[in-house]
Parts: structure tokens; C-alpha cells; sequence
């Protein structure tokens, strides 16, 4: 959707760092989500943050929320062929918590 | 542990024919939502039923229908179907303010 933006695309090596990048309008939104999509497949929760926390840490996952600037990122450390997949940022206003805002989704290459 | 099952996985269907996408979640959720998946669009929500007995329009519900049966499933229907609704079908549903969690959908083809 408009409310949610991220780049389409990102080609990474395997074993480097992979950082993906989003941007939001509403300022009033309560969580923010990842969520990964391989071929074929369903939608795969991989991480969320409340809006009121500055990072939050899951083993090889950080996710960063800047809230001045509507800037979310996910950054998945030491990047596995296993990781290539379709990643979606997502956001629950606060005025709606039924409506779940997606971003056009981030396609990422892991190259061997 | 099924979490949210749709059948069918893939169908197709000539325009102006009807059919019924169908959803059950067995983690006792209270909320269902039905979204479609374009390409280069992300995930569009089309309705949502916040508890067993309601239902709302999402962003894009034109030339859809839905029930909410019971609080396991929440069905989607086409009328009359469109080559424009072509598309991939998921369903999900959660709890309160927690994740979504959903379906691995369903490939719909209209020609």
C-alpha cells in the first residue's frame, strides 16, 4: 500500500550482511512487522516492534525503528542462499488495529 | 499443529463463474481478514470479520462477498468472476492486537 514503502529490490552476497529498508507515513502506528515470503509460499512472521522501542534483536535479525523519521529497517547478519525471499514490511495503525498496511515487498538474491 | 488451512491451493475459472475460497484457523482466534497479492502491490486487504458475527470492508472489496461461518472459518466469495481478480488469495487471522498469522494460499487463474 501508499502508507508503506520499501525498494523492490536487493542482491547480497552469501555471508554479508543484508539490510532492508522501509518508511511508513503514519505516525501514530503500535507495531511494525517483517514478514518473509518464499515461492510459493505463505506469509512467515519473522520479527515485529512495538512503537515505543528503538531496536529490537533476534539472533542472526536486527530491527531498527527510527520514529522521527518513519524509517524501519531489518538487517539480517551473515546472509544464507536459505534467506532469498520476498520481504514484506507491515504496519497496524493505531486508529485501526484490524488493518494490517503492507509495502510492496523486497525481493532479495542471495549470490554464492 | 495446522494453524490457517484455504483450500483450494489453485484454481482456474472462466469469467462470470462463481466460487468459494475457503479458510478455518484452529488457534481459537478471534479475527479473520482475506487479502489478495498482486505483483508489485504487496498484500491488499479486501475484508475482515474482527469477531464471529461481523464483518467489514477492507481497501479493496468490489465483486467479493464473505461469511463468517463460525469462528474457525471465514469464506470468500466471487459472484461473478473477472479476469482483474486473478490473483493469490490469503487468509489470515490473530488475536487482539498480535501477528497475523497466515494461510499459504490460494492461486486463482480467471480467463
Amino acid at each position: 500500500g501508499e502508507d508503506v514503502e520499501q525498494s523492490l529490490f536487493l542482491s547480497v552476497r552469501e555471508g554479508d550482511s543484508s539490510v532492508i529498508n522501509c518508511t511508513y507515513t503514519d505516525s501514530s502506528s503500535t507495531y511494525l512487522y517483517w514478514y518473509k515470503q518464499e515461492p510459493g509460499a505463505g506469509l512467515q512472521l519473522l520479527t515485529y516492534i512495538f512503537s515505543n522501542m528503538d531496536m529490537k534483536q533476534d539472533q542472526r535479525l536486527t530491527v531498527l525503528l527510527n520514529k522521527k523519521d518513519k524509517h524501519l529497517s531489518l538487517r539480517i547478519a551473515d546472509t544464507q542462499t536459505g534467506d532469498s525471499a520476498i520481504y514484506f514490511c507491515a504496519e497496524t495503525p493505531r486508529s485501526n488495529d484490524y488493518k494490517l498496511s503492507f509495502g510492496a515487498g523486497t525481493t532479495v538474491t542471495v549470490r554464492a | 499443529n495446522a494453524g490457517v488451512t484455504q483450500t483450494p491451493k489453485f484454481q482456474v475459472l472462466k469469467t462470470g463463474q462463481s466460487m468459494t475460497l475457503q479458510c478455518a484457523q484452529d488457534m481459537n482466534h478471534n479475527s479473520m481478514y482475506w487479502y489478495r497479492q498482486d505483483p508489485g502491490m504487496g498484500l491488499r486487504l479486501i475484508y475482515y470479520s474482527a469477531s464471529e458475527g461481523t464483518t467489514d470492508k477492507g481497501e479493496v472489496p468490489n465483486g467479493y462477498n464473505v461469511s463468517r461461518l463460525n469462528k474457525r472459518e471465514f469464506s470468500l466469495r466471487l459472484e461473478s468472476a473477472a479476469p482483474s481478480q486473478t490473483s493469490v488469495y490469503f487468509c489470515a487471522s490473530n488475536r487482539g492486537n498480535q501477528p497475523q498469522h497466515f494461510g499459504d494460499g490460494t492461486r486463482l487463474s480467471i480467463l
